[in-house]
């Protein structure tokens, strides 16, 4: 079965600052994998996914993510965070099914100014 | 945009009552699904749905039943409401093809039980 880990429950950075997210996952084949940031009381918005192709990939409001197949990893990154990012960031992998996606218990970022 | 609409943000029932809790899409996909989110346990797929009349158990259906009749709507349904779902629930759709394997959730709905 399918299983992510968010190593970090809590992560704490200053403004200006760079920011990574540990994300690991486990699964047989080549995953589909996503990161999506939750903002206090509201539902999950998509920030990148990686399908295919570039292991680098772009998402919005600044974020990149990078696919490595030999760790089994998919980190999100970002070289200066915002007041605005302090949220829960959530990792998920799946394998393309019908069956949606499995998510990580997420990391809550904190901003401090 | 793709539009998920969860009709009850907040909800307050007693231990027992039957709840539903509902949600629209917009966007004419086939796949929709129920999460439950709770602290420190992220989410958990409860039930999915790929089609009209068609329903498939996700990881915690305990509990749980859900309705599609129309394509647009699927409801999760609390057929006795017990304190420990007390829970966010979270309902997302999908189109149905690989390439595009991306949930877009609604805004969740917080259901408090007495």
């Amino acid at each position: 079965a399918q299983s992510v880990t968010q190593p970090d429950i809590h992560i704490t950075v200053s403004e200006g600052a760079s920011l990574e997210l540990r994300c690991n996952y486990s699964y047989g084949a080549t995953p589909y994998l996503f990161w999506y940031v939750q903002s206090p009381g509201q539902g999950l918005q998509l920030l990148l996914k990686y399908f295919s192709g570039d292991t680098l990939v772009q998402g919005i409001k600044g974020f990149e993510a990078e696919f490595k197949r030999s760790q089994s990893s998919f980190n999100l990154r970002k070289p200066s965070v915002h007041w605005s990012d302090a949220a829960e960031y959530f990792c998920a992998v799946s394998g393309g099914g019908a069956d949606g996606l499995t998510f990580g218990k997420g990391t809550h970022l904190i901003i401090q100014p | 945009d793709v539009k998920v609409t969860q009709s009850s943000r907040y909800l307050v029932k007693r231990t027992g009552e039957k709840v539903f809790l509902e949600c629209v899409q917009d966007m004419d996909h086939e796949n929709m699904f129920w999460y439950r989110q709770d602290p420190g346990l992220g989410l958990r797929l409860i039930y999915f749905s790929y089609d009209v009349k068609m329903k498939e158990k996700g990881d915690i259906p305990e509990g749980y039943s859900v309705s599609r009749e129309k394509k647009e709507r699927f409801s999760l349904i609390l057929e006795s409401a017990s304190t420990n779902q007390t829970s966010m629930y979270l309902c997302a759709s999908r189109p149905p093809f690989i390439e595009q394997n991306v949930l877009t959730f609604g805004a969740g709905s917080r259901l408090t039980v007495l």
